[in-house]
């Protein structure tokens, strides 16, 4: 799997967009970019995945640049309780035994 | 619908005893797997699961054991606790396809090995 790189730590006001960026230069043809968060002490959370084309569900929106060297998800209004570390992930949508790995994420701390 | 369900929630034990940690899953998902966070870092996988009776090994495999023998079930074995395994673990599952909704994970048995 690709390994991606993210900033540790982001701050935005409630109510703002919160973009988080992440790095994936290496990312293959068939490979997808996951996000999921983890809300403190809690199991993760998938948000969503994307291929090329840009995705949006209810919970944030995933845009890709056109090379796939990098991505970024937005969270259109963030709430305090949107505060957690986020994850981006990249791998194929099956084989590989499904797995996830995991880096260190980005905290991301809304306020006030 | 249940989702991922982890028990104990809690476990404290004594270098050297065993114990399993549960982990059931009601969505006819393939897929499952155990990682174990600590403290300041990301996830890390133990062991995975592609289906009743197939498991593998993932990247920090030593010190468990798992089996697979329902599509529901995924239970994680210590066969004797060392300090070392204290962690928060995690029980995931995903269809084959991740499709839509990616993996669901478990809400976490946080144990303490003394």
């Amino acid at each position: 799997d690709a390994k991606t790189t993210q900033p540790p730590s982001m701050d935005c006001a409630e109510g703002r967009a919160a973009n988080l960026p992440c790095n994936h230069s290496t990312i293959s043809g068939n490979e997808y970019v996951y996000w999921y968060r983890q809300i403190h002490s809690q199991g993760p959370q998938y948000i969503i995945h994307g291929l090329k084309n840009n995705e949006t569900n209810e919970m944030a929106s995933l845009i890709i640049t056109e090379d796939r060297k990098s991505s970024t998800l937005i969270l259109p209004h963030a709430t305090l309780r949107d505060t957690a570390v986020y994850y981006c992930i990249v791998r194929m949508l099956t084989g590989g035994g499904n797995k996830l790995t995991f880096g260190t994420g980005t905290q991301l701390k809304v306020e006030l | 619908n249940a989702g991922v369900t982890q028990t104990p929630k809690f476990q404290v034990l004594k270098t050297g005893q065993s114990m399993t940690l549960q982990c059931a899953q009601d969505m006819n998902h393939e897929y499952m797997s155990w990682y174990r966070q600590d403290p300041g870092m990301g996830l890390r996988l133990i062991h995975y699961s592609v289906g009743a009776g197939i498991t593998d090994q993932g990247e920090v495999p030593n010190g468990y054991n798992v089996s697979r023998s329902t599509t529901e079930d995924f239970p994680l074995r210590l066969l004797s606790a060392a300090p070392s395994q204290t962690s928060v673990y995690f029980c995931a599952s995903s269809k084959v396809r991740q499709g839509t909704y990616g993996y669901t994970f478990g809400s976490g048995t946080r144990l303490t090995v003394v």
